[in-house]
C-alpha cells in the first residue's frame, strides 16, 4: 500500500457542486500539504497544516478550504467548483527535520 | 521572493548517454533542494535531497550536487535508460522554515531506445 493516499483518484463534477479530496498517510509524519498542478504553471501550494491544531493557507487558497481530521488525514474541499479548479492536485506529508516531501498519486478533478 | 528555473525544459538523449540536468535559484538561502521525478499524470517520486551544509547526494545512477553560493543544484544521470524518460522537477525550501516548497517548472527527459 501507498505511504500517502488519495482519493478519489479521478473526479468530474459540474459547476457550483462541492466537492471534497481526501488524503490519508501511515508514515507518521505531522506536517501535511495540498498542492495543484496545471501545465506551465507548475505546483501551487493550497494549503498546509503543521498538525492537528495549526493550519495555514499557502499562495492560492481562494475558493478551497481543508480539514485535518487526525494526524493522519487532510481533506481538501472546493465548497462551490468551478471550471477553473480543473487540475491535477497533490497531497503531500513530510517530517519535521528532514523536510522531505512524499507525494500522494493524485487526484484528477474535471469541472464542467 | 525565491524563484525556481529549471533548464532545458526538454531534452531528448540516446540510451546510454550520460546527462545533467540543471536548477537555478534566486535565493541562495535555502534550507534544503529536494530532485523529484514524475511520470505522465502520477504523483512526485523523492529521488535525493541534499540539506543545506551538503554539497552532494547520490543515489545509484544520480548524483546530485549543491552550490549555495552560485544558486545552483544539477542532477547528474548516468548511462540513461529509456526507463529515465520522465520530467524530472526541483525545489528549494527557504531557510528559516522547511515547509514552503518552491518547484521549478521541471525539465521533460526522453530517452530513446
Amino acid at each position: 500500500d501507498a505511504d500517502v493516499t488519495q482519493t478519489p483518484r479521478n473526479r468530474i463534477t459540474k459547476t457550483g457542486k462541492r466537492i471534497m479530496l481526501e488524503c490519508s498517510q501511515t508514515k507518521g509524519h505531522d506536517r501535511m500539504y495540498w498542492y495543484r498542478q496545471d501545465p506551465g504553471l507548475g505546483l501551487r501550494l493550497i494549503y498546509y497544516s503543521f498538525d492537528v491544531k495549526d493550519i495555514n493557507k499557502g499562495e492560492i487558497s481562494d475558493g478551497y478550504s481543508v480539514s485535518r481530521q487526525a494526524q493522519a488525514k487532510f481533506s481538501l474541499s472546493l465548497e462551490s467548483a468551478i471550471p477553473n479548479q480543473t487540475a491535477l492536485y497533490f497531497c503531500a506529508t513530510s517530517d519535521f527535520w528532514a523536510g522531505e516531501l512524499f507525494f500522494g498519486e493524485g487526484s484528477r478533478l474535471t469541472v464542467l | 521572493k525565491q524563484e525556481v528555473t529549471q533548464i532545458p525544459a526538454a531534452l531528448s538523449v540516446p540510451e546510454g548517454e550520460n546527462l545533467v540536468l540543471n536548477c537555478s535559484f534566486t535565493d541562495s538561502a535555502i534550507y534544503n533542494l529536494q530532485w523529484f521525478r514524475q511520470d505522465p499524470g502520477k504523483g512526485l517520486t523523492s529521488l535525493l535531497l541534499i540539506q543545506s551544509s551538503q554539497r552532494e547526494q547520490t543515489s545509484g545512477r544520480l548524483n546530485a550536487s549543491l552550490d549555495k553560493s552560485s544558486g545552483r543544484s544539477t542532477l547528474y544521470i548516468a548511462a540513461s535508460q529509456p526507463g529515465d524518460s520522465a520530467t524530472y522537477l526541483c525545489a528549494v525550501v527557504p531557510g528559516g522554515s522547511n515547509y514552503k516548497l518552491t518547484f521549478g517548472k521541471g525539465t521533460l527527459l526522453t530517452v530513446n531506445p
